[in-house]
């Protein structure tokens, strides 16, 4: 069963404003890890932002920031001031804490494309 | 150089071939990984090695064989590839082995796209 959901293949935002790009996650543990990465056209995956389970306080790097509801099993990252060089593939990813296999487990993307 | 370098970036290959993947890196981490970026699929972990040694093996066909000679290097010795092999391969490492809890954060290379006609 798919784990991490991202239910928006693509998406188009206006440069200046704030996006929410969306993922929908699914565990049983109690300790796990959600993480976002940006891949431009360039191929490399770049790490956003981290946000543990057990954090009280949404994950915040610079414009991004992690609107983390652990009831609803949604980790939906927020870009503010969109800039032209945000436009990417962005991919949420999660790992469970317990048991052996900690490996990461991906979700589809979302295309951004940021318009002038 | 600084982070994860991989070469080439570009690669083609007939079936027949043998060819290597390159990842070096420069972070001082002590674990490796082999991803597959394909279309439309989520990303696939390959292999992963903790301190040159192999941890994991996600069912790879034998056509796909990694070295990592010590902590700052790791290949992907290709051969008799099908075309469905044809995709990005990533390259990334981190600074404790994948069975590591907490933000084990990886770090990518910029991919090597690998052609199979």
């Amino acid at each position: 069963a798919q784990k991490i959901t991202q239910t928006q293949p693509g998406m188009f935002v206006q440069e200046k404003e704030a996006v929410t790009l969306d993922c929908t996650y699914d565990t049983s543990d109690q300790s796990y890890g959600l993480f976002w990465y940006k891949q431009p056209s360039s191929g490399e995956m770049i790490f956003l932002i981290y946000q543990g389970s057990y954090d009280e306080q949404n994950a915040t790097e610079g414009r991004y920031s992690l609107n983390f509801q652990k009831a609803r099993k949604s980790a939906n990252l927020v870009i503010s001031a969109s800039q032209l060089g945000d436009s990417a593939m962005y991919f949420c990813a999660m790992r469970e804490n317990a048991g052996n296999n900690r490996k990461l487990i991906w979700g589809l993307g979302t295309s951004l494309a940021v318009n002038p | 150089e600084t982070g994860v370098t991989q070469t080439p970036r570009h690669l083609v290959m007939g079936m027949t071939n043998k060819k290597s993947l390159k990842c070096e890196q420069h972070l001082g981490h002590n674990a490796m990984y082999w991803y597959k970026q394909s279309a439309k699929k989520p990303l696939e972990l390959m292999f992963v090695y903790n301190f040159k040694e192999q941890t994991e093996n996600n069912s790879v066909p034998s056509r796909f064989s990694p070295e990592c000679p010590n902590s700052s290097h790791l290949f992907l010795h290709l051969h008799t590839l099908q075309p469905e092999d044809s995709a990005l391969y990533l390259c990334a490492s981190s600074q404790s082995g994948s069975h590591s809890s907490g933000a084990n954060v990886l770090t990518f290379g910029a991919g090597s796209r690998l052609t199979v006609l």
